[in-house]
């Protein structure tokens, strides 16, 4: 099974603000890959697929980056509806639903 | 719009089972592939299940394997999971999540999640 591992596990930073969030794979997962915004009490949202590719309506200052082991996740400028739970998601082997990270905190400084 | 909705989630006493539904609208149900992604509280994402978009295929995480059971109804637009043998580390919400494809690489990804139901086992 591939373990992602994401760092830092928390991320305090400020509204306007750049975030650079981690993703590292065990091994290699091509480009399948895939995050998730997650706020308290709700469900994951879908943000990026196949590493780089933004999900429909999600604004432009969030991309992705990466492929085979090392992923980024970047949030241009930090908006206040962005402080949450980010998390990576594998579909490049067993299981087939995949493994997801740990997650990433972001929280205002 | 596409729409899911969970429902089901109680307290129930390790050992008992229990059934999770998902309700889907706003999209063609049969033409899609279904997961089950739970989290325990406080904690991470973790895979259930998955179910072909016809149901002839099923996949379980290791840690359901033998004692949970996905299933759908097509023609009611609504997926399942039956949950048996229920322990105290089964604690958590409940997501159903739709699969979808990617042209770009081949690859699946899970675009709409419903809102989760709550299953706690104790005691």
């Amino acid at each position: 099974e591939i373990v992602l591992t994401q760092s830092p596990a928390t991320l305090s930073l400020s509204p306007g603000e750049r975030a650079t969030l981690s993703c590292r794979a065990s091994q290699s997962v091509s480009s399948f890959l895939a995050w998730y915004q997650q706020k308290p009490g709700q469900a994951p949202r879908l943000l990026i697929y196949d590493a780089s590719i933004r999900a429909a309506g999600i604004p432009g200052r969030f991309s992705g980056s990466g492929s085979g082991t090392d992923f980024t996740l970047t949030i241009s400028s930090l908006e206040p509806e962005d402080f949450a739970v980010y998390y990576c998601h594998q579909r490049s082997n067993w299981p087939p639903g995949g493994t997801f990270g740990g997650g990433t905190k972001v929280e205002i400084k | 719009q596409v729409q899911l909705v969970e429902s089901g989630g109680s307290v129930v006493q390790p050992g008992r089972s229990l059934r999770l539904s998902c309700a889907a609208s706003g999209f063609t149900f049969s033409g899609y592939a279904m997961h089950w992604v739970r989290q325990a509280p406080g904690k991470g994402l973790e895979w259930v299940a998955l179910i072909s978009y016809d149901g002839t295929n099923t996949h379980y995480a290791d840690s359901v394997k033998g004692r949970f059971t996905i299933a759908r109804d097509n023609s009611k637009n609504t997926l399942f999971l039956q949950l048996n043998s229920l322990r105290a580390d089964d604690t958590a919400v409940y997501y159903c999540a739709r699969d979808d494809y990617s042209i770009n690489s081949g690859g699946y990804y899970n675009d709409y999640w419903g809102q989760g139901t709550l299953v706690t086992v104790s005691s």
